[in-house]
């Protein structure tokens, strides 16, 4: 089952314009991850934001984390048409079950140029 | 690009066959695990390697079922295959399950 629901589930933009998609989840986390997905192939890992932490930033990349809330949000800032893709949340629950990622259902981001 | 490989590419199967997929590890990683993607859906973990034996396994029945080899390659294999099967499935490895996956780029499974 997935752990949680991503909002928006489509997001179209102009190149140059910020996207930003928002993940929740349901139950305590170790950290919460976020992965880009380009037409149906392998995932590629972006970011990672532990539970102790508030935001991180990677490049173009800001990602948020409020565990009170149980939510998380990804900030792409100077969207390129390149970075039309899936991106997903997972989360990573910790304890005996380090690594075994719980994925939201993915936002599908289009920019256009 | 990962390391990650997964053959094959596209395989296409009926009902009640049985399937085995194949995934190599990027060097130096020692856990490997399975996710199941359905169109429009995010991955679901069905099970995790870790040096040749299972670490965690989802919600999946016992006719999903996998290996490790030595080399840290894994198999999943999937028997009396069902329509609700048709799916990407993904393999990832990373060194030790506390680490940061990295996924190859699947076998889309069609069950006709």
């Amino acid at each position: 089952s997935q752990q949680g629901e991503e909002d928006p589930q489509a997001l179209s933009i102009q190149e140059g314009e910020n996207a930003t998609m928002n993940c929740s989840y349901k139950t305590s986390i170790n950290n919460l991850q976020w992965y880009r997905q380009n037409s149906g192939r392998g995932l590629v890992h972006l970011i990672l934001i532990r539970s102790n932490e508030r935001e991180k930033h990677s490049g173009r990349l800001r990602v948020t984390l409020d565990t009170s809330k149980k939510s998380s949000s990804l900030l792409i800032t100077a969207s390129r048409a390149a970075d039309t893709a899936s991106y997903f949340c997972a989360t990573d629950a910790g304890g005996t079950s380090y690594g075994k990622l719980t994925f939201g259902q993915g936002t599908i981001l289009t920019v256009h140029p | 690009e990962t390391g990650v490989t997964q053959s094959p590419t596209h395989l296409i199967k009926t009902r009640g066959q049985q399937v085995t997929l194949r995934c190599s590890s990027q060097s130096g990683h020692n856990t490997v695990s399975w996710y199941q993607q359905a169109l429009g859906q995010g991955p679901q973990f069905i099970f995790q390697y870790y040096r040749e034996e299972e670490n965690g396994r989802g919600n999946f029945p016992p006719r999903f079922s996998g290996l490790q080899f030595p080399n840290y390659s894994s198999e999943l294999n999937v028997n009396a295959l069902e329509l609700d099967d048709s799916a990407l499935y993904l393999c990832a490895s990373s060194r030790g399950g506390r680490n940061i996956q990295y996924f190859g780029a699947g076998t889309r499974l069609s069950v006709l």
